[in-house]
């Protein structure tokens, strides 16, 4: 079981859609959790960090995390063109190590 | 300056040289991170810097790979005798211990 892993894309929406990105990791005893978004050609900018169950909403955009389930996703409301990324979930695991997951590619429909 | 800066943008080079990638981490950082993705790939982590010293230079993918890091600032990673497998961009993060990674714009690497 790999480490951290996100649901397969591509992913394509229509505009104005909800954009759901999952991501679980392994390690039970992970605190810290963070959404990146990566455009081609580009590096990775940061989204979102969630450390706490529940909901966090940053404008268009909500985290959520469940640790039981160890589950964290992102939804993006009102999806626009300009939100066609790719989406990397990050995980600080209780070894002090942030894993990456493989990312999601998300393409928008205008 | 205001983010992580990499030197060079661009690196072309020929098969059996040895290269230098420069990452200049946001002041006060004491956490440096280095990665590589290749075209349509994830991240591949390579090296942790905490301060001066690596605790975690588990994902070196051979001993043509080597880091650096002095003064808790600036960090080299050095690739020698360069392969065609080697190509890439190669990513430079820093962050406060254990926290947000903010990246830099990347280095990327063309060997011939």
């Amino acid at each position: 079981q790999k480490e951290v892993e996100q649901n397969s894309g591509p992913l394509s929406v229509p505009e104005g859609a909800i954009a759901s990105l999952n991501c679980t990791y392994s390690d039970r005893g992970s605190q810290s959790f963070f959404w990146y978004r990566q455009y081609s050609g580009k590096s990775p900018e940061l989204i979102m960090s969630i450390y706490s169950n529940g909901d966090k909403e940053d404008g268009r955009f909500t985290a959520q995390l469940n640790k039981a389930s160890q589950y964290v996703s992102l939804l993006i409301r009102d999806s626009q063109p300009s939100d066609s990324a790719t989406y990397l979930c990050a995980v600080k695991t209780s070894y002090d190590k942030v894993i990456f997951g493989p990312g999601t590619s998300l393409s928008v429909i205008p | 300056g205001a983010g992580v800066s990499q030197s060079p943008s661009n690196k072309v080079t020929e098969k059996g040289k040895d290269v230098e990638l420069r990452c200049d981490p946001i002041s006060g950082h004491t956490a440096l991170y280095w990665y590589r993705q290749s075209l349509g790939q994830g991240l591949e982590f390579l090296i942790y810097f905490q301060g001066n010293s690596a605790p975690d230079k588990s994902g070196l993918p051979s001993d043509r790979f080597s880091a650096e890091r002095t003064g808790g600032s600036v960090s080299t990673l050095t690739i020698q005798r360069t392969q065609q497998e080697d190509s890439a961009v190669y990513l430079c993060a820093s962050s406060f211990p254990y926290n947000e990674q903010f990246f830099g714009p990347g280095t990327r690497l063309t060997v011939l």
